[in-house]
């Protein structure tokens, strides 16, 4: 069974830091990309980065570019979301996916998600 | 701003067909890229419903299905049923941005 698991959620002040952590199960982990999404509270779903399974190929949302960094240890079946700089609208929930598919990848597996909270 | 639009809410009686739209540009759907959707339901993980425009996957009823045509999609429920009652929401990939991979605004759905 394919199973995803965030951890390092919470809350912190602005300007501040966090890590999220997704461990994964139930498939080899290093023939799947992954990525992470988000849900502010009362928004949308929000696309927030993606990265290869060879690390090779990341990719960003502008929203997070430049302060948020996604990597990934296969030996680990993991994959992290180091967030800087946080801002009150990176509030959210965060979901670990799987990526399924070619260059249109869907995200075919989620885990329960993270939340954070960034306010002073 | 998402680059996908739906609109914000769709209802419908049981056992009734809706369609929930999703309206892109040239650079993602009018470009070919594929349309993914998923179901968000209140407190429960996002699941995806259809993925490469129109399959779903193992596990998701025959009652959802999916098109695309020009630079739009649709996903449409037929026989509508109470837990159907979600979110949902398009995805696809828009080469226009740096970040390419994108989702569409939101559909609630009320039954």
């Amino acid at each position: 069974e394919v199973q995803l698991a965030e951890s390092g959620g919470g809350s912190v002040q602005p300007g501040g830091s966090l890590r999220l952590s997704c461990v994964a199960s139930g498939f080899t982990f290093n023939s799947f990309g992954m990525n992470w999404v988000r849900q502010a509270p009362g928004k949308g779903l929000e696309w927030v980065a993606h990265i290869s399974l060879s690390s090779s190929i990341i990719y960003y949302a502008d929203s997070v570019n430049g302060r948020f960094t996604v990597s990934r240890d296969n030996a680990k079946n993991s994959v992290y979301l180091q967030m800087n700089s946080l801002r009150a609208e990176d509030t959210a929930v965060y979901y670990c996916t799987r990526a399924k598919g070619g260059l249109i990848y869907h995200f075919d597996y989620w885990g329960q998600g993270a939340p954070v909270t960034v306010s002073s | 701003q998402s680059v996908l639009t739906q609109p914000p809410s769709v209802s419908g009686a049981p056992g009734q067909r809706i369609t929930i739209s999703c309206t892109g540009t040239s650079s993602n759907i009018g470009a070919g890229y594929d349309v993914n959707w998923y179901q968000h339901l209140s407190g429960r993980t996002p699941k995806l419903l259809i993925f490469g425009n129109n399959n779903r996957p193992s596990g998701v009823p025959d009652r959802f299905s999916g098109t695309k045509s020009g630079t739009s999609a649709s996903l449409v429920i037929s026989g509508l049923q109470a837990d159907d009652e979600a979110d949902y929401y398009c995805q696809s990939y828009d080469s226009s941005l740096s970040g390419p991979y994108v989702f569409g605004t939101g559909t609630k759905v009320t039954v």
